[in-house]
């Protein structure tokens, strides 16, 4: 297993402003990922997060608005721009190990932008 | 496209009763599939994986390629698994979840 750590666990932020949420893993994964959450709702994957390379993108959101880094197996941050009312949610950060689909998520960051 | 579908948002079972959470998929390819459990104020974990076709928590699941389906069961279910419970399609190198079911068991 792996234990996934998140940084804020939240915040309130203004409009226009920035937030990086932190991720750190205790041990060396192959994968992590970063999803939203709207409370009581699914998962919405944002993107994969590579290791020494550009993050790979969902549709629909792009990095000028979630730039991602991830400098090593076990850490990434995500940073939500420029922010807006419309993201206010839950990001959830994951990793995976034996493969990409068995995931382990961190606590998430609920962020709410007034 | 690839889409998981879980028709219960919903679901309330008494203690002791059957309870099947519907999970139905849309994949041409060979899926994996997965459920996974969010107690109240816990992170989301994994339950099931449908490749190791084990019993968790007296859980079960059977992937059913026919039926597309991936239904989570149990045969008698107990309070402690209220929860929201989400099924996952894993592909090409990420997943998809369905929309979840919040399943409450009254005692």
């Amino acid at each position: 297993s792996a234990v996934i750590s998140q940084k804020p666990s939240r915040d309130i932020c203004q409009r226009g402003t920035s937030l990086t949420i932190q991720c750190q893993v205790d041990s060396q994964v192959t994968m992590m990922f970063w999803y939203r959450q709207q409370p009581g709702q699914s998962l919405t994957l944002i993107a994969t997060a590579n290791q020494g390379s550009e993050a790979t993108y969902e549709s629909g959101f792009v990095i000028d608005k979630f730039p991602i880094s991830r400098p090593n197996l076990t850490f990434s941050t995500l940073t939500v721009s420029n922010m807006s009312p419309e993201d206010s949610s839950i990001y959830l950060c994951s990793a995976a190990r034996d493969g990409p689909y068995e995931q382990y998520f961190g606590p998430g960051t609920r962020l709410t932008v007034t | 496209a690839q889409r998981v579908t879980q028709p219960e948002k919903l679901l309330s079972v008494f203690k002791g009763a059957p309870v099947e959470l519907k999970c139905n998929y849309s994949y041409s390819g060979s899926p994996e599939l997965f459920w996974y459990v969010q107690y109240s104020r816990q992170r989301l974990q994994l339950l099931l994986r449908h490749i190791s076709r084990e019993s968790i928590k007296g859980f079960t699941a059977d992937l059913n390629k026919g039926e597309t389906s991936f239904h989570l069961k149990k045969p008698f279910a107990q309070e402690e698994d209220s929860a929201m419970y989400y099924c996952a399609l894993g592909y090409a190198g990420k997943s998809t979840f369905g929309d979840g079911t919040t399943l409450t068991v009254k005692p």
